[in-house]
């Protein structure tokens, strides 16, 4: 079984502070993806990764900075947070571009941020 | 470009009543479609994948199949429980830049 690993599960922040996500899966699988969810959005793609030091743009890049450290460790960087990132964020990593490829998504638990 | 449209955005049903949640989807690619389920504080988890047209997957008595010719797919389930009180959501696999194109999600809620 996948697993994916998030910290910290909450996180209460001012408005311009600083926040990092971190997530670590321990399954070896390339890809990984931020996400966040709102009501009535569903889910949507920050960053995702599909390996150490690669770093790709989601739909909802702007305000967020991504950095993949090692095949394990995605971080999600918010520099200036605002309250418009007020949200609930998930991590997942997925074995799309290996020999097992079948494209399936393992979520970690969850983050949630709020932004004063 | 790629898109999936999920129309129902809650279904409210009682117990043995059928589920039947529809998506449709657009893409020049082979697509390959998904249904994750998320349970209240949890991340969403995989229920099902149909990787061919008119080819069912089966799982925890949940039903999938997608119709290449109206673009659609959709979920099912004969006599749903409390317990599968959840959001369910649509997603297409678009295998060029293994991205997930994810729909808006179908919150599922069993009156007692």
């Amino acid at each position: 079984e996948a697993a994916v690993t998030q910290s910290p599960r909450n996180k209460v922040t001012v408005t311009g502070g600083n926040v990092t996500l971190s997530c670590r899966q321990t399954n070896s699988h390339n890809y990984m993806y931020w996400y966040r969810q709102d009501t009535g959005h569903g889910l949507r793609l920050i960053h995702y990764s599909y390996g150490a030091g690669n770093l790709q743009i989601g739909d909802v890049p702007d305000g967020y900075k991504a950095t993949r450290t090692t095949q394990e460790d995605f971080f999600l960087l918010l520099e200036l947070a605002s309250p418009s990132q007020t949200s609930l964020y998930f991590c997942a990593s997925s074995d799309a571009g290996t020999k097992e490829d079948t494209g399936q998504l393992y979520f970690g638990e969850g983050s949630k941020l709020t932004v004063l | 470009g790629d898109s999936v449209t999920q129309m129902q955005g809650q279904v409210t049903l009682s117990e043995d009543d059928f589920l039947f949640i529809n998506c449709t989807y657009s893409t020049t690619w082979y697509p390959t479609l998904f249904w994750y389920v998320q349970y209240p504080g949890e991340g969403p988890q995989l229920l099902l994948k149909v990787t061919t047209a008119n080819n069912k997957g089966i799982s925890r008595g949940f039903e999938a199949t997608y119709d290449k010719g109206t673009t659609s797919f959709h979920l099912q389930k004969a006599s749903v429980q409390e317990s599968d009180s959840a959001v369910y959501y649509c997603v297409l696999g678009v295998w060029s830049n293994y991205q997930l194109i994810w729909g808006s999600g179908t919150k599922l809620i069993i009156k007692p």
